[in-house]
């Protein structure tokens, strides 16, 4: 099994709608989950991170499933500007690796 | 202020020839990280600087790769006798934490092609 596995995707959404995606990982001892979002030839940068309670900010869910170890991203009334990809970051702290996924594309169609 | 700055931007190199990429993190960042993403992939963790101690080079995928940062802030990652295979773009990302907790502010990327 991967240590990090997201859908590739692409994902076809129209806007308005909702969408969601998952992301598992391997390292039982991962402690740090982030998502990042990364335009076309652009660089990654920080969505949320993601806490053990669940946390959101505006149209943006992110939730932490310890027990089956999985992150999940909701995105709420998609807008055109939500087209990216999505990357799943894990790190463990006990031996600070840090794996992101290979990433979610998100296309949101007018 | 000023975020990651890469340089350069973009480099062609032969096959055999050595290159230098430069990452200037943003001031006062105490971690600096240098990743490698090949097209449609999501980036691979190369290597981990605290301060100026290099804690991790696990990622680096051959004796060929070197990465510095001798005063704890700019740092530079050599690639030598470049192979094709190299060819990707080596993103540089910098926290104000220790480890891999903090946020991480990357760099527009260096985009290498090696012919």
């Amino acid at each position: 099994r991967k240590e990090v596995e997201q859908d590739p995707g692409p994902f076809n959404v129209p806007e308005g709608a909702t969408v969601a995606f998952n992301c598992t990982y391997s390292n039982s001892a991962s402690q740090s989950f982030f998502w990042y979002r990364q335009d076309c030839r652009k660089e990654p940068k920080l969505l949320m991170s993601v806490y053990s309670s669940g946390n959101e900010d505006g149209r943006f869910t992110a939730q932490l499933n310890r027990a089956s170890q999985y992150i999940s991203l909701l995105i709420r009334d998609s807008k055109l500007s939500d087209s990216a990809t999505y990357l799943c970051v894990v790190n463990s702290h006990r031996d600070d690796k840090i794996i992101f996924g290979k990433g979610t594309r998100l296309h949101i169609l007018p | 202020g000023a975020g990651v700055s890469q340089s350069p931007r973009y480099k062609v190199a032969k096959r055999g020839q050595d290159v230098a990429l430069r990452c200037d993190p943003i001031s006062g960042h105490v971690s600096l990280f240098w990743y490698q993403q090949a097209l449609g992939q999501g980036p691979e963790f190369l290597t981990y600087f605290q301060n100026e101690a290099q804690l991790d080079k696990s990622g680096l995928p051959s004796d060929r790769f070197f990465a510095e940062r001798p005063e704890g802030s700019v740092s530079t990652l050599k690639i030598q006798r470049t192979q094709q295979e190299d060819s990707a773009v080596y993103l540089c990302a910098s926290s104000l934490g220790q480890g891999a907790v903090y946020e991480q502010y990357f760099g527009p990327g260096t985009r290498l092609t090696v012919t």
